[in-house]
């Protein structure tokens, strides 16, 4: 069956880097793009973009250019978010999605803590 | 960027009950190629999305056949025909017609 497996989760201080990985089996990787989502406590969902997993090129929402970062590891059939240099609001639940949305990672929990 | 404005924000229903909720858009979602990219979402509490409806109205594998989408242009309409127990949670609509894609802000259902 589809899974999205996403790695745990990250206690990180403001200033540092935190990266996420996100692994799919059950199909071809790279016949599917993968897109990240991020959801702040009790709030709603926010698209940050979407990876071309066939050719590796990213594509970043407005609010998520600069400090974001996706990323592949086609052989692990592996999809990364690297965001650096944390601030308190990037505080989240990020997700990885596949394409239509239709199948999900579990989310992992970035705190981003003095 | 599309905004989607989804009504109501909160909604209390009692087992069994039908609803209904609404999705417009700030500009039509009918893509040049003739389809119109708009997906509703369930969001259990502590859990990720589920996709339960693509395409304006196409049912996902596996959701059961009380839900319902309709709508083109700019406004769409979710139903739950007899909601249950397990459809407690957040829906959202999201779009991809436009780029960026985006969601509403979600639709809180809650067991009157």
């Amino acid at each position: 069956q589809i899974q999205l497996v996403q790695s745990g989760p990250e206690l990180k201080k403001p200033g540092e880097s935190v990266k996420i990985s996100c692994k799919a089996s059950g199909y071809t990787f790279t016949d599917y793009a993968m897109h990240w989502v991020k959801q702040a406590p009790g709030k709603g969902l926010k698209w940050m973009g979407w990876i071309n997993t066939y050719t590796g090129k990213p594509t970043y929402a407005d609010d998520f250019k600069g400090r974001f970062v996706f990323s592949l590891e086609a052989s692990a059939s592996t999809a990364n978010l690297q965001i650096s240099n944390l601030k308190n609001e990037d505080t989240a639940t990020y997700f990885c999605a596949r394409t239509r949305f239709a199948y999900w990672g579990q989310g992992t929990l970035v705190t981003v803590s003095s | 960027d599309v905004v989607l404005t989804q009504t109501p924000p909160t909604l209390s229903a009692t087992i069994g009950q039908s609803v209904s909720i609404s999705c417009r858009s700030s500009q039509s979602l009918l893509h040049s190629n003739g389809n119109t990219y708009l997906n509703w979402l369930l969001q259990r509490p502590g859990q990720p999305p589920q996709l339960l409806i693509y395409l304006v109205s196409r049912l996902e594998s596996g959701v059961p056949n009380r839900f319902s989408g309709s709508g083109s242009g700019t406004d769409f309409t979710l139903k739950i025909s007899g909601v249950e127990a397990e459809d407690l949670g957040v829906y959202y609509c999201v779009q991809s017609t436009h780029a960026p894609d985006t969601f509403g802000a979600g639709t809180k259902l809650e067991l009157k």
